[in-house]
Parts: C-alpha cells; sequence; structure tokens
C-alpha cells in the first residue's frame, strides 16, 4: 500500500516557539492532505483539509493564523504550530489520498507527538 | 454523514475470530462503509470497505446486512498484533475525503 512519512516522530519545545511538522507522501503524489489532532484517550480529530497549490480548509474551531498549514507540492504537505503553548500538547497526524486508488482510501502518517513544555 | 454505533471494547481470545459490529442505521444508499483500525501510538491503517455487498480482503471480511443498517469486521484469526481501535465510517462516495472517526471499540486479543 500507499506509504505517508512524517517528521519528526516526536518534539518537546518551550512554550512560545513555533514547531514545523512535516507529512510526505513516499510514492505517490498527493493533491490533498488531511491533518488530524488527537489527545490521550481520545478519538482522532479533524483539523485540516490542505491542498496543493492553494489555501487550506480548516474545520471549524481550529484557528488558521496559529495551525499553518502550506502544501507546496505534490508529496509535502507542513504543518506549524505557532507560538505554542501546553495546550498544544498532542499527537499530530496526517493522512493522504492516493490518486491511484478509491477516491475515500486514505494512508496515514505514523504520527508526531508533540510535547510543550 | 451517517452516525455510527460501536461497542466500546471487546476481548477476543488469539486465534479465535474477532466480530465487531457497527450500527449506522441512517446511512444512506451512496454511503460506503469504511472500517480503519490505529494500533497504540500509531496513525490509523485502512483495513476494508464495502457498498452493499459482503467483501474480503487479506486482513479481514466484511459483512454488511441486507437493508445496510449494520455490518460487522471479521478479524478470522485475531494475533495479539490486532489489538487496537477499530472505527467504521460511512463515507459518501466522491465526498470530500474527509473522515469524521467516532469512539471506535477497542479491540484486546488476549493469549
Amino acid at each position: 500500500g500507499a506509504v505517508v512519512s512524517q517528521h519528526p516522530s516526536r518534539v518537546i519545545c518551550k512554550s512560545g516557539t513555533s514547531v514545523k511538522i512535516e507529512c510526505r507522501s513516499l510514492d505517490f503524489q498527493a493533491t490533498t492532505m488531511f491533518w488530524y489532532r488527537q489527545f490521550p484517550k481520545q478519538s482522532l480529530m479533524l483539523m485540516a483539509t490542505s491542498n496543493e497549490g492553494s489555501k487550506a480548509t480548516y474545520e471549524q474551531g481550529v484557528e488558521k493564523d496559529k495551525f499553518l498549514i502550506n502544501h507546496a507540492s505534490l508529496t509535502l504537505s507542513t504543518l506549524t504550530v505557532t507560538s505554542a503553548h501546553p495546550e498544544d500538547s498532542s499527537f499530530y497526524i496526517c493522512s493522504a489520498r492516493d490518486p491511484r486508488t478509491s477516491w475515500e482510501t486514505q494512508y496515514f502518517g505514523p504520527g508526531t507527538r508533540l510535547l510543550v513544555l | 454523514d451517517a452516525k455510527t454505533t460501536q461497542p466500546p471494547s471487546m476481548d477476543c481470545a488469539e486465534g479465535r475470530a474477532a466480530n465487531l459490529p457497527c450500527n449506522h442505521s441512517t446511512i444512506s444508499g451512496n454511503e460506503y462503509v469504511y472500517w480503519y483500525r490505529q494500533i497504540h501510538s500509531q496513525g490509523p491503517q485502512y483495513i476494508i470497505h464495502g457498498l452493499k455487498n459482503n467483501e474480503t480482503n487479506e486482513m479481514a471480511s466484511l459483512i454488511i446486512t441486507e437493508d445496510r443498517k449494520s455490518s460487522t469486521l471479521i478479524l478470522p484469526h485475531a494475533t495479539l498484533r490486532d489489538t487496537a481501535v477499530y472505527y467504521c465510517i460511512p463515507i459518501y462516495s466522491g465526498n470530500t475525503g474527509k473522515l469524521i472517526f467516532g469512539q471506535g471499540t477497542t479491540l484486546q486479543v488476549k493469549p
């Protein structure tokens, strides 16, 4: 199956700093990628849809100025958590749609665990 | 999108079949039933999907009732590595791609 990677796998940062997380589709081109957040013992929550070459679409309640998304190429989307605070500590997961398979099947990255001190 | 109901947790003995139910009584005619699972601290993994016929692949079988109001995911010979949270998600064909995850079923496979 298609492979999606994320980097870094875990990051610890100080409050007020910004953190960038990369999501890459390794063996396919993804025009659309998705970013999710997952707090402990909770389900995944969709944050935004990342479209190559255009602005991301954010879900209700997600601050677009705080969670900057850039999808500059067909294999890379980045999520930048700006001015991170302890409440932003979470598990961030990206996914991508492989156009070679059914439209609804998504492939997920391994996730990035963010801890803000 | 249709609402789903899944039992919060289930146990299964290693080597036995695991049958995970999902109720999606409000599913519409053009919504597929997709199943994903998430092993602890990993990203979710696609398992299988179907519309109205039963489906089987190398990972699992999917049984959809004739009225499409419920489905069952079957792992024929569960192993310890199948311990995970299993999500049943109805999705419109050709939708925007957004997956809305419910609480899922935590399957614990025991030796």
